[in-house]
């Protein structure tokens, strides 16, 4: 089955730098990969996904890149305010028999200092 | 716009007790999944629902189960709790399809003593 691997698990970084976080994954035949954000006590909020016919997708501060050879995607937060302290997990859905079926990274705790 | 509903917010439960939890999805989205997010972890699929049957499943046993009804809202039912089960079970709603964004609700925080 699929295997998403992320990195940090934590970051910290100071008002206004940017963040970076990775994950990579398994299955090639993966074709969508959303990005949430969770806050203490509440559930994943979707902020950003690209599917796999795209190589990169940008909303506002954030963006997001995919790599379909290296089988790796990355989120990318410009101008950090202390608002986007939170976790953020990344995710993978296969295509075929499961792409119904999200799956996680470990997650990564980002902190942003005023 | 009503988002994924789910409820209770918090429950306590021992071992060997089971449990219902139930779920309404956002305004338009006729498929349910349930995931389960053990502290510190990313959520891991359970099972998906549409059309009132179970489309996909996890690695889960089978004392996780499940329903959708008519108007799309789903329960989640775990026979003879144990200890591991204790957990936050996060519930999402989405069109079937592929490739469709899933959103979700804010959980029901299961503690089992």
């Amino acid at each position: 089955g699929e295997n998403v691997e992320q990195h940090p698990s934590t970051l910290s970084v100071q008002e206004g730098d940017s963040a970076v976080i990775k994950c990579t994954y398994s299955d090639s035949a993966s074709n969508y990969f959303p990005w949430y954000k969770q806050e203490l006590g509440k559930g994943p909020q979707l902020i950003i996904d690209i599917r796999s016919n795209v190589g990169e997708k940008k909303d506002q501060r954030i963006a997001v890149t995919l790599n379909k050879t290296a089988k790796h995607f990355s989120l990318h937060i410009t101008e950090t305010q202390p608002e986007d302290s939170a976790v953020y997990f990344c995710a993978a859905n296969a295509g075929g028999t499961s792409y119904g079926k999200l799956t996680f990274g470990q997650g990564t705790i980002l902190t942003v200092h005023p | 716009d009503a988002g994924v509903t789910q409820s209770p917010t918090h429950l306590i439960k021992t071992r060997g007790q089971q449990v219902t939890l139930r779920c309404s999805p956002k305004s338009g989205h006729d498929t349910v999944s349930w995931y389960q997010q053990a502290l510190g972890q990313g959520p891991q699929f359970i099972f998906q629902y549409y059309e009132e049957e179970e489309r996909q499943r996890g690695n889960f046993p089978d004392r996780f189960s499940g329903h959708q009804f008519p108007n799309y809202s789903s329960e989640l039912n775990v026979n003879a709790l144990l200890l591991g089960d204790s957990a936050l079970y996060l519930c999402a709603s989405s069109l079937q399809g592929m490739s469709q964004p899933q959103h979700f609700g804010d959980g029901t925080r299961l503690s089992i003593l």
